[in-house]
């Protein structure tokens, strides 16, 4: 089970952290996704973590704007912005790669990210 | 990189089949067998409905398949039912990074 955190309302320039629980023993042993959906548009890659030694790889669209980070101990992995965009507005997912290291099998619930004035 | 393209929209009856294209290059869909569909109802989270260009998870009805020809991979819906009314992505895999399409919606009739 993928359990993301609650919808943040933030001003343009704040920072954010938000999170993603997976439970199950194997957490640590897969990858797992970040993926943002903008209001009424399609799906974005920004990057993937890996929990276990917390290797990391960004989508050179997304690279430098965001920060991937895990707590293997908690099972939780994290996305974090130091200056928020009203451009970053929008759904964050969490996907696991459990089954496929090129196929995202478990989705979180989402998290609604408003940057507004 | 650009995305993948698929068409906006595409529709059909109860019961037909359907067939959803997703196009790319040489240097994603072209190069790799990392072919994944996801189907996203309203206000729910995406759902893998096929990886590995034909690979059906478990739980993923049978009327769901997965092809690809060239630098273009396809999804057929048979049976079509009023649960498929949703949008689908396509995604690949390409130089070590994912690239999704713009996404379609199918319309059940």
């Amino acid at each position: 089970q993928v359990v993301q955190s609650g919808a943040e309302l933030r001003k343009p320039g704040e920072s954010l952290k938000i999170s993603c629980n997976v439970s199950g023993s194997r957490f640590g042993t897969y990858w797992i996704a970040w993926v943002r959906q903008m209001p009424g548009k399609g799906l974005e890659w920004l990057g993937i973590i890996y929990p276990g030694d917390s290797d990391t790889r960004y989508s050179p669209s997304f690279q430098g704007q965001v920060t991937f980070s895990a707590a293997k101990s908690i099972n939780t992995i994290y996305l974090q912005w130091t200056s928020l965009k009203a451009s970053d507005t929008g759904i964050y997912y969490c996907a696991t790669l459990f089954l496929d290291p090129e196929a995202f099998d478990n989705w979180g619930q989402g998290t609604l990210v408003t940057v507004s004035s | 990189q650009s995305a993948l393209t698929q068409p906006a929209s595409v529709s059909g009856s109860p019961g037909q089949s359907i067939t959803l294209s997703c196009s790319g290059t040489s240097s994603d869909i072209g190069r790799h067998n990392y072919v994944s569909w996801y189907r996203q109802h309203p206000g729910q989270a995406p759902q893998l409905m096929i990886y590995d260009v034909t690979k059906r998870p478990s739980g993923i009805s049978n009327r769901f398949s997965g092809s690809k020809s060239g630098n273009t991979a396809s999804l057929t819906i048979s049976g079509l039912q009023a649960e498929d009314d949703a949008f689908y992505y396509c995604c690949s895999y390409t130089s070590r990074r994912v690239l999704f399409g713009g996404g379609t919606k199918v319309t059940v009739l």
